[in-house]
């Protein structure tokens, strides 16, 4: 059974920083794009980041540019997002996704999601 | 930046109704769309890729089509357990049609 499990979330000021996990498990890690999407408390999805299997291919929502960074570890089978400079409305629930194989953007299975809040 | 619309916002509808989502870009573009079924609480589930092809274990009643601006999602016959927000996706996601019950 294919898994996906974040963790890394919390509460942190604004312009700080936090660095995000996917643990995954149950598929060939390496032979599928991720992705991580958001979704702010009553609103809608918001697609984040997206990095080919290789690691190679990284793209990026102009909203987090700069700010955010996506990785992944092929070894450990883990997914990341590096998240600096946080602003406010960058609270929300953080999903990671699989990619359907052969594409980027179409995401099949999800994890529970983390939840991340920038409060002072 | 190609944006994503999605009419109606707010569907309200019988069990065994059918029901028509449709999706629109900005700009016509070579990219396929993806479906999306959100229940409050939970994680999104694909329902079709690729513009039209149904995600594996997805009923039936489920179909998209469309292309170039314009893509739509239909549920032939509405089941209880279709009451639910979708989203339709291109890298971006469009913001959403709340589907409630009549």
């Amino acid at each position: 059974e294919v898994q996906l499990l974040e963790s890394g979330g919390g509460l942190v000021q604004p312009g700080g920083s936090l660095r995000l996990s996917c643990a995954t498990s149950g598929f060939t890690f390496d032979t599928f794009a991720m992705s991580w999407v958001r979704q702010a408390p009553g609103k809608g999805l918001d697609w984040v980041s997206s990095i080919s299997g290789g690691g190679g291919n990284r793209y990026y929502a102009d909203s987090v540019r700069g700010r955010f960074t996506i990785s992944r570890d092929n070894s450990k089978n883990t997914l990341y997002l590096q998240m600096n400079s946080l602003r406010a409305d960058d609270t929300a629930i953080y999903y990671c996704a699989k990619a359907v194989r052969g594409y980027y953007y179409y995401m099949d299975v999800w994890g529970t999601g983390t939840t991340v809040t920038v409060s002072s | 930046d190609i944006q994503l619309t999605q009419s109606p916002s707010f569907l309200s509808a019988s069990v065994g109704d059918r029901v028509t989502i449709t999706c629109r870009a900005s700009q016509a573009t070579s990219s396929f769309l993806a479906w999306y079924q959100q229940k409050p609480g939970k994680a999104p589930k694909l329902l079709i890729y690729a513009t039209s092809t149904l995600h594996s274990g997805v009923p039936s009643r489920f179909s998209g089509s469309g292309s170039g601006t314009e893509f739509t999602l239909t549920i032939s016959s509405l089941q209880p357990e279709d009451f639910a927000t979708y989203y339709c996706q291109q890298q971006i996601f469009g913001p959403g049609t709340k589907v409630d019950i009549k």
